[in-house]
């Protein structure tokens, strides 16, 4: 199936761990996004890769850290895990970097910090 | 800014009932529009686009309607289902913007 995977669907860990989440599109996109969304279903953008160079970096804390080894891979690793990094996070990808034709969604990570 | 405002909900219909959900939009440029569903456990699915004005985008019996004068692109079916219960999106792009802003949501419950 051509799709946008990550992994793990839910993460539950506690304050102070570091963890990764991984992301994977098989679309022959060039362009992939982090976003994450709080309780309310608000969607905020934190990072955008183009051909594995950073675009986006949103005001995000520098405990968050991108990597995209290749155009079909972005993972996000989280340092120091504090209570309110709990949220779904969604890797995206598109072709072009203005995703005229729309982004494709994972179905997204459920982290929970205890 | 660039940006998406859409009605607060969350909207509870009856199946069979009529549709709208508003949104208007800021944009510097020309953006293209869409709408995106996420169902529950899921991710966002693209819904419909519109990428001038006047476009109509439709898909799943849903429409939106590019208008550049009232800067909207509200979204409108004729007959909900209970498998349209979800939340919904309006998301812009503009060129020079290197991501998709979106707005803030609106939950959909159609009730049998």
């Amino acid at each position: 199936d051509t799709a946008v995977s990550q992994t793990p669907k839910y993460l539950v860990t506690q304050m102070g761990n570091d963890k990764s989440i991984k992301c994977e599109q098989n679309l022959g996109h060039d362009t992939m996004y982090w976003y994450k969304q709080d309780s309310k279903k608000f969607l905020k953008i934190m990072f955008s890769y183009n051909n594995k160079e950073l675009i986006i970096n949103e005001t995000v804390p520098n405990r968050f850290s991108p990597k995209s080894p290749d155009k079909a891979h972005l993972n996000l690793h989280i340092n120091s895990l504090e209570l309110g990094d709990s949220a779904v996070y969604f890797c995206a990808s598109s072709q072009g970097l203005r995703g005229g034709d729309g982004y494709t969604f994972g179905s997204g990570t459920r982290l929970t910090v205890v | 800014g660039d940006s998406v405002t859409q009605m607060e909900g969350p909207v509870t219909l009856s199946e069979e009932a009529f549709l709208t959900i508003n949104c208007t939009y800021t944009a510097t440029g020309y953006p293209s529009l869409f709408w995106y569903v996420q169902y529950p456990g899921e991710g966002l699915q693209l819904l419909l686009k519109a990428t001038k004005a006047d476009d109509k985008g439709s898909n799943k019996g849903f429409e939106a309607t590019y208008r550049k004068e009232t800067t909207s692109f509200h979204l409108e079916k004729g007959s909900v289902q209970v498998s349209d219960s979800a939340v919904y999106f309006c998301a812009l792009s503009v060129t020079g913007a290197n991501n998709l802003f979106f707005g803030t949501g609106t939950r959909l419950t159609v009730i049998p």
